[in-house]
């Protein structure tokens, strides 16, 4: 069964520093999201990309946070000064069309020190 | 704007309990909705969904029915198995299928 992949599993940075966190959606999928969990807390929505453009984006998505297709795989989340408080699991998601079903990918732990 | 409230835990069962954790909802519109589970150390996913009222999505031996007229969403499976362990969250989305309202989530925990 098809599956949403992300790389890196763990990735451990400075504050201040620039991560760029890596998706690879379902191929057929059109549709594309990026999520976050802080530890022990609810999964949190943080944008919706479709079509080459954000089509929604939440309050926590602000301006140090962007996102890409750079190519017909990849889709990315880049945090450009990472805070302490933007430790937590960030997970991925992509459906092909309006059909509700999300499928979500393993999940990137992001830990700020 | 749209939420999703669960009943707090951690739950803690043992084997072949029956199991319920409870759902509710806000949401304008005819919202779908989801179960997601998430094991430790893992990613989410998907455990059962449904896309309009009274349907019932089933897997693995749980089940939740839609509930239009009390805005619930339930999960309820017979008989817990310790690989059951697990935090659960109930999701919706609204009828653009766009973002995903998620519950606080419920940490099960199945003792042998």
């Amino acid at each position: 069964e098809p599956e949403v992949t992300q790389t890196p599993s763990h990735q451990v940075t400075q504050m201040g520093q620039e991560v760029i966190l890596r998706c690879v959606p379902i191929s057929n999928h059109l549709y594309f999201y990026w999520y976050r969990q802080i530890l022990g807390q609810k999964v949190e929505f943080l944008v919706s990309f479709y079509n080459n453009e954000i089509s929604e984006k939440s309050e926590i998505f602000d301006d140090q946070f962007s996102v890409e297709r750079p190519d017909g795989s990849n889709f990315t989340l880049k945090i450009r000064s990472t805070k302490l408080e933007d430790s937590a699991m960030y997970f991925c998601a992509s459906i092909r069309t309006l059909e509700h079903t999300q499928y979500f990918g393993p999940g990137t732990r992001l830990t700020v020190l | 704007g749209d939420s999703v409230t669960q009943m707090e835990g951690p739950v803690t069962l043992s084997e072949e309990a029956f199991l319920t954790i409870n759902c509710t909802y806000t949401a304008t519109g005819y919202p779908s909705l989801f179960w997601y589970v998430q094991y430790p150390g893992e990613g989410l996913q998907l455990l059962l969904k449904a896309t309009k009222a009274d349907d019932k999505g089933s897997n693995k031996g749980f089940e939740a029915t839609y509930r239009k007229e009390t805005t619930s969403f339930h999960l309820e499976k017979g008989s817990v198995q310790v690989s059951d362990s697990a935090v659960y969250f109930c999701a919706l989305t609204d009828n653009y299928g766009q973002n995903f309202v998620f519950g606080p989530g419920t940490r099960l925990s199945v003792l042998p």
